[in-house]
């Protein structure tokens, strides 16, 4: 059964520093997603990786993936206030052909000015 | 606008009654996924379909059913066999392999 760690599961930091979200998996995928989550709403997709060595950058947020590993890391940088979210990260499974998602328990980020 | 919407926001039901929740997608995805979300947990899987007619089983079916006889269309019923139903459900959509999942709204259901 894949498992889908995050950590940390909470995390409080200043405006302005920078930090490292970590998601390992359990069992092969080349495909991870971070998603972000406000209070009361829904996931939004942020990042899509698909293959060893991916890496994305959106703004202060940078993404990437190492598939032997079997890690992931989200990185922020400079951090501000609206970056205050839950975070996300899923992995990709086949079971029996289909396809499905199973996510980390997430990633509380509260920046403090 | 293309889109998943989910309706009822809230919903509010007494315990032992079935309940049913929308989920319809304009998007002309293939997949489509139920999840449920509890306070300060990640999203746990209920149900898929991959194509019309068709539907796998999550980690928690139990206490649930959905039907997929549209494309756009994916409804998920909570029947009084779900033992604990308040919850956040979370409806989404795939376009195909290596694409995200497309989440809708959410309907927050509250069962007394």
């Amino acid at each position: 059964e894949l498992k889908v760690e995050q950590n940390p599961l909470f995390l409080s930091m200043q405006e302005g520093k920078n930090y490292t979200i970590y998601c390992n998996y359990s069992t092969t995928s080349d495909r991870l997603y971070w998603y972000r989550q406000d209070p009361g709403k829904s996931l939004e997709s942020l990042f899509v990786l698909l293959s060893n060595g991916a890496v994305k950058q959106e703004g202060r947020l940078m993404a990437s993936l190492d598939t032997k590993a079997r890690l992931s890391t989200l990185h922020i940088t400079a951090a501000v206030h609206d970056l205050s979210a839950t975070y996300f990260c899923a992995v990709d499974i086949y079971p029996g052909g289909s396809e499905k998602l199973v996510f980390g328990k997430g990633t509380k980020l509260t920046v403090n000015p | 606008d293309g889109g998943i919407t989910q309706s009822p926001k809230y919903l509010f039901r007494k315990e032992g009654q079935n309940v049913t929740l929308s989920c319809e997608q304009n998007l002309n995805h293939d997949a489509m996924y139920w999840y449920r979300q509890d306070p300060g947990q990640g999203l746990r899987l209920i149900y898929y379909s991959q194509i019309v007619n068709d539907f796998q089983k999550g980690d928690i079916a139990e206490g649930y059913s959905v039907s997929r006889e549209k494309k756009e269309s994916f409804p998920l019923t909570v029947t009084s066999a779900q033992k604990n139903p308040t919850a956040f459900y979370l409806c989404a959509s795939r376009p195909g392999q290596g694409y995200e999942q497309y989440f809708g709204p959410g309907t927050r259901l509250t069962v007394t």
